[in-house]
């Protein structure tokens, strides 16, 4: 069975700072797909990044960074230089292969509360 | 292009109720899913619709619970005979899903339940 596992509850910084939110997963599937999705206060999830289990090449996107590292079964996610608006839940989520609906698997999540 | 919406985006009801949630998906988006959100925790998924056929059904869904996507367009979730346990934000996405191709699920901004 899928499992997605966020040990940080709650992540708080003052602005500026680093963060880094770290998730752990568990298949038995070798194709699969890693997700990272963001909710903010209003609730909607939104989508940051998508990985297949091929592909481990780390990816930067702006202050967003994430490192898959297939070995340890983590895919962290990093915000550099953090700002207020950053403040939201987010959530780690694993995927099946194609065939099998592609039902997402999320973590618990992690609140990440920025200070100005 | 609008993004998935849903409809209402609260609901108040006394247990023992039936209640029933609308979602339209992005048009020409193939597959719509539905997931479940208590509070403090991610997303649980409950079912999926290919075109309209719901292809599975997690274990959540009890027989209370039902779901169509009659045209294959927009989808309705009934749950009947609300119990407290119900209450939770109930969650739409939908993605364009083919043989060779894998994309994101986009999620609208929920509908939040509340049995009192």
């Amino acid at each position: 069975a899928q499992k997605v596992t966020q040990a940080q509850t709650e992540i708080s910084v003052v602005e500026k700072e680093d963060v880094t939110l770290d998730c752990v997963y568990e298949t038995r599937d070798t194709t699969y797909y890693l997700f990272w999705y963001k909710q903010p206060p209003s609730g909607e999830l939104v989508f940051l990044i998508r990985r297949n289990s091929f592909d481990e090449q780390n990816e930067i996107s702006g202050r967003y960074s994430w490192n898959f590292q297939k070995s340890t079964s983590s895919f962290n996610f990093t915000i550099t230089a953090s700002q207020v608006v950053d403040s939201a839940v987010y959530f780690c989520a694993l995927s099946e292969a194609e065939a099998a609906g592609n039902k997402l698997t999320f973590g618990g999540g992690t609140r990440v509360l920025v200070k100005p | 292009d609008t993004g998935v919406s849903q409809d209402p985006r609260h609901k108040i009801t006394k247990r023992g109720q039936n209640v029933t949630f609308r979602c339209d998906p992005i048009s020409e988006h193939n597959r719509l899913y539905w997931y479940r959100q208590t509070l403090g925790q991610g997303p649980e998924f409950l079912t999926y619709f290919q075109n309209e056929a719901q292809l599975e059904k997690s274990r959540l869904l009890s027989d209370r619970f039902s779901a169509e996507r009659p045209k294959g367009s927009f989808s309705t979730l009934e749950i009947q005979r609300t119990e407290q346990g119900d209450s939770a934000m109930y969650l739409c996405a939908s993605s364009l899903s083919g043989l060779t191709r894998f994309d994101e699920q986009f999620f609208g901004p929920g509908t939040r339940l509340t049995v009192l």
